[in-house]
């Protein structure tokens, strides 16, 4: 029931594009993304509805495909301040229980 | 300033010494949870209430229980602690419905159990 992130690592250079990917075997009614840093409490990014639009933040966006059940979340040119591991989270209709996956740590490096 | 509190942050204790976490929240939310955080494994859902006196399970909730007695304040209670509850526990609030809603987190407890 735990959705499914890809890849667990990334690194990058600044300036460099990332494509982090969540997968549930469930019908999703939405998609909440978060990014945690190191010893600190996760912070939101975004929400995705089912039925929504893609949504942005900065140079971070999202999407969320319905019939597959899958979310990304763009990372464009990456910064210093983008390192961090990101998590989504999945919630069915009607559950109220968010599920979070287990995270993709994310290194950008000069 | 609107928070998240969670007390103690760091905490080490021996197996079967009672012991709780509180939580509370200054928001106004109805929606309140506890989550723990193990490498590898992500945030897992302990507990969560929809509102005062209304709590349900999450996914991982066997060695632990919570009440909501008030709106603002949601303890995290294990009654014999365990080795393998040690672990980084973070308390969270919304707004309902959590679907559309973010959750905003406390700072985290770091619990060490001996």
């Amino acid at each position: 029931q735990q959705p499914v992130q890809s890849p667990q690592a990334v690194i990058l250079r600044e300036g460099e594009d990332a494509v982090i990917n969540c997968s549930s075997s469930k019908a999703l009614y939405s998609v909440h993304w978060y990014r945690q840093k190191h010893g600190e409490a996760p912070v939101f990014l975004m929400i995705l509805l089912k039925g929504g639009e893609q949504k942005g933040h900065e140079k971070i966006s999202a999407s969320f495909n319905e019939k597959k059940q899958q979310s990304s979340l763009y990372l464009t040119a990456s910064q210093l301040s983008y390192s961090g591991t990101y998590f989504c989270g999945t919630e069915m209709r009607n559950t109220d229980k968010l599920i979070f996956g287990t995270g993709t740590r994310l290194q950008v490096f000069p | 300033e609107a928070q998240v509190t969670q007390n103690p942050r760091y905490l080490i204790t021996v197996t079967g010494k009672k012991l709780t976490v509180t939580c509370s929240q200054n928001m106004n939310h109805e929606y309140m949870s506890w989550y723990r955080q193990d490498p590898g494994l992500g945030l897992r859902q302990i507990y969560y209430s929809m509102n005062v006196e209304v709590t349900d399970k999450g996914d991982v909730p066997e060695g632990y229980k919570v009440s909501r007695k008030e709106k603002r304040n949601f303890p995290l209670i294990l009654e014999s602690p365990s080795p393998n509850q040690t672990s980084l526990y973070f308390c969270a609030s919304s707004p309902p419905p959590s679907s559309y809603n973010e959750q905003f987190f406390g700072p985290g407890t770091r619990l060490t159990v001996l």
